[in-house]
């Protein structure tokens, strides 16, 4: 079965710099990769998605990610960071074979200083 | 386009008292639907999800049930509430079809509090 790991719990960072979140999964193929943002109390929202192709994928908000298969990675980037980013982070991973189900990432929390 | 609703928004609920959490979906037919738990810090558990009508798969033997009684609805149940169904409940759907490319998408979500 396939899982998701996010290593880090919590990050902060100041308005204005660069960006990244780590996300690494484990599948035994090429996996179907997701990255969702969820602001306090809403639903989560798609920001990019990785199926096959070019590894670089541009999302929403000026947000991409880069898929690794060497690493098993999928982190998200941005070169700078607005106030508004300041949210929980779900990277998800979709398999064959998994029968309609994506399995979430325990999220990362990004906190924006002014 | 599509658009999907819960409710309602937020909900206090004693202890061994029923649940009822519905969501339905608009602009799509046959849509896959799910719901999840979410607890602080442990991410999104998948609770049920549904290919169509009366089709129910569960992930999680717990005190909940879910049923699908039309094709773009989705009822979360419980009998008899838990302290530990406490959390955000968010319901999603994604395109038919047994396609994991599908992303899904979700609704606002409903915080559920039990005293």
């Amino acid at each position: 079965a396939q899982s998701v790991t996010q290593p880090d719990i919590h990050i902060t960072v100041s308005e204005g710099a660069s960006l990244e979140l780590r996300c690494n999964y484990s599948y035994g193929a090429t996996p179907y990769l997701f990255w969702y943002v969820q602001s306090p109390g809403q639903g989560l929202q798609l920001l990019l998605k990785y199926f096959s192709g070019d590894t670089l994928v541009q999302g929403i908000k000026g947000f991409e990610a880069e898929f690794k298969r060497s690493q098993s990675s999928f982190n998200l980037r941005k070169p700078s960071v607005h106030w508004s980013d300041a949210a929980e982070y779900f990277c998800a991973v979709g398999a064959r074979g998994s029968n309609y189900k994506l399995t979430f990432g325990k999220g990362t929390l990004l906190t924006v200083n002014p | 386009s599509q658009t999907i609703h819960q409710w309602p928004a937020t909900l206090v609920q004693p202890v061994g008292s029923p649940l009822s959490l519905e969501c339905t979906v608009e602009g799509t037919s046959n849509p896959n639907l799910y719901w999840y738990r979410q607890a602080a810090g442990r991410g999104l558990q998948l609770l049920f999800y549904s290919v169509g009508i009366g089709q129910i798969s569960s992930e999680v033997p717990q005190n909940l049930s879910a049923s699908r009684p039309q094709d773009r609805q989705f009822i979360l149940s419980s009998k008899k509430l838990l302290l530990s169904d406490s959390g955000f409940y968010l319901c999603a759907w994604s395109l038919p079809g047994q396609v994991p490319r599908n992303e899904q998408f979700f609704g606002p979500g409903t915080r559920l509090t039990v005293l």
